[in-house]
């Protein structure tokens, strides 16, 4: 079945390195992909998306790189802060293969990142 | 303004009660969803509207009943839930409803089911 996963399920940083996490899905038709920040007691908080016909995009301290050859993700979050601490989900919204158009979003385990001071 | 709200923040039922959750979002989308979050796990989706109209459910139980009154509301009425019912209730949206699309989430209301 369809799935988007992450390697590693915890992450911790110091204050001011650089934080790498990653993500895995398995439905190839898949061609739009979101990370999502969770803070304690929050709702996912939209970060960066990409679609399938790049391999790169860059936001405000954060990159996200697409591999589609073997189906990875990667959220690259540079000069990590204590801010940054949260639940990281990545998600694909790219519906049924076979071209079905409507939004599900399906979400990845996520990935909690620690930073310390 | 990327604002999604939901109302109440917090609520606790018996299983026998009727209550309703609420989410309001003023960014123009005309699809709107609700998904659920259990601890420690990726919010699931329930329901997608998409111009005030049912397009997706998640084979979720009766006793979660969605509504649509306009584009920019979304209700979940809530009928003889079970403790396991009990989760964080997310609502989101986005522009149509489509693939491609960002969607957008709402703080979450969490649900305690006694």
């Amino acid at each position: 079945g369809e799935s988007v996963g992450l390697h590693l399920p915890t992450l911790s940083v110091q204050e001011g390195d650089n934080s790498i996490i990653n993500c895995a899905y398995s439905n190839s038709a898949s061609d739009y992909f979101i990370w999502y920040k969770q803070e304690s007691g929050k709702g996912p908080q939209f970060i960066i998306d990409i679609r399938s016909n790049m391999d790169k995009r860059q936001g405000q301290r954060v990159t996200v790189l697409l591999n589609k050859t073997v189906k990875h993700l990667s959220l690259q979050i540079a000069a990590t802060q204590p801010g940054d601490s949260a639940v990281y989900f990545c998600a694909e919204n790219g519906g049924k293969a076979g071209g079905t158009s409507y939004g599900k979003l399906t979400f990845g385990q996520g990935t909690i990142l620690t930073v310390h001071p | 303004d990327t604002e999604v709200t939901q109302t109440p923040k917090h609520l606790v039922m018996g299983m026998t009660n009727k209550k309703s959750l609420k989410c309001e979002q003023h960014m123009g989308h005309r699809a709107m969803y609700w998904y659920k979050q259990k601890a420690k796990k990726p919010p699931e989706l329930m329901f997608v509207y998409s111009y005030e109209k049912l397009s997706i459910n998640e084979s979720v139980p009766s006793r979660f009943s969605p509504e649509c009154p306009n584009s920019s509301l979304l209700n979940l009425h809530l009928h003889a839930l079970q403790p396991e019912d009990s989760a964080l209730y997310l609502c989101a949206s986005s522009q149509e409803g489509r693939r491609q699309e960002t969607q957008y989430f709402g703080p979450g209301t969490r649900l305690l089911v006694l």
